[in-house]
């Protein structure tokens, strides 16, 4: 079983749509999360990482449930620039822990 | 500007030779990681180094080595011993205290075997 598990899409909205991505990890040790953004040909980059208790940046949302290993990214009035690849990553251990990234999904907002 | 630098971009390679990527950053971070991506799979991990002249194997080690000479420096050869070394081949970097230390990437280095 993989580490990290997430639906690859494609995921195709407007502009304007609200869109939800979904990710579960197998090992209950994971302590850290985090969703990294990554462009077409580009290097990941850091989009938010995720507390338990959920947190907010901007127009983007994210949950954990720690219960049933399930962490969330919530994308609301999708913008253009929003299209990409979101990989859900986890993390085990406090200090230097590995990270394992998800597949990732892919994202294109239409205009 | 404080980044991580990884050269170079695109690199291609006969058959039978090794090649060295080169990987360097500014941002004073202990930890250094080589990942491997492929075409819809996720990252994996080829080695990491917390300190100078010390690093672990990750997943996929096999066919690949490091060193780590300098804070700042952490290059990956791809031996031939490397049996599907075509792929795009990401640097990172991080502070190794803290539980949400963020990696950070470079920009990559796409290596394509001929």
């Amino acid at each position: 079983r993989k580490e990290v598990e997430q639906d690859p899409g494609p995921f195709n909205v407007p502009e304007g749509a609200t869109v939800a991505f979904n990710c579960t990890y197998s090992n209950s040790a994971s302590q850290s999360f985090f969703w990294y953004r990554q462009d077409c040909r580009k290097e990941p980059k850091l989009l938010m990482s995720v507390y338990s208790s959920g947190n907010e940046d901007g127009r983007f949302t994210a949950q954990l449930n720690r219960a049933s290993q399930y962490i969330s990214l919530l994308i609301r009035d999708s913008k253009l620039s929003d299209s990409a690849t979101y990989l859900c990553v986890v993390k085990r251990g406090s200090t230097l822990g590995r990270l394992y990234f998800g597949r990732g999904t892919q994202l294109t907002v239409w205009p | 500007d404080g980044g991580i630098t990884q050269s170079p971009k695109y690199l291609f390679r006969k058959e039978g030779q090794n090649v060295t990527l080169s990987c360097e950053q500014n941002l004073n971070h202990d930890a250094m990681y080589w990942y491997r991506q492929d075409p819809g799979q996720g990252l994996r991990l080829i080695y990491y180094s917390q300190i100078v002249n010390d690093f672990q194997k990750g997943d996929i080690a096999e066919g690949y080595s490091v060193s780590r000479e300098k804070k700042e420096s952490f290059p990956l050869t791809v031996t031939s011993a490397q049996k599907n070394p075509t792929a795009f081949y990401l640097c990172a970097s991080s502070r190794l205290a803290g539980s949400y230390n963020e990696q950070f990437f470079g920009p990559g280095t796409r290596l394509t075997v001929l």
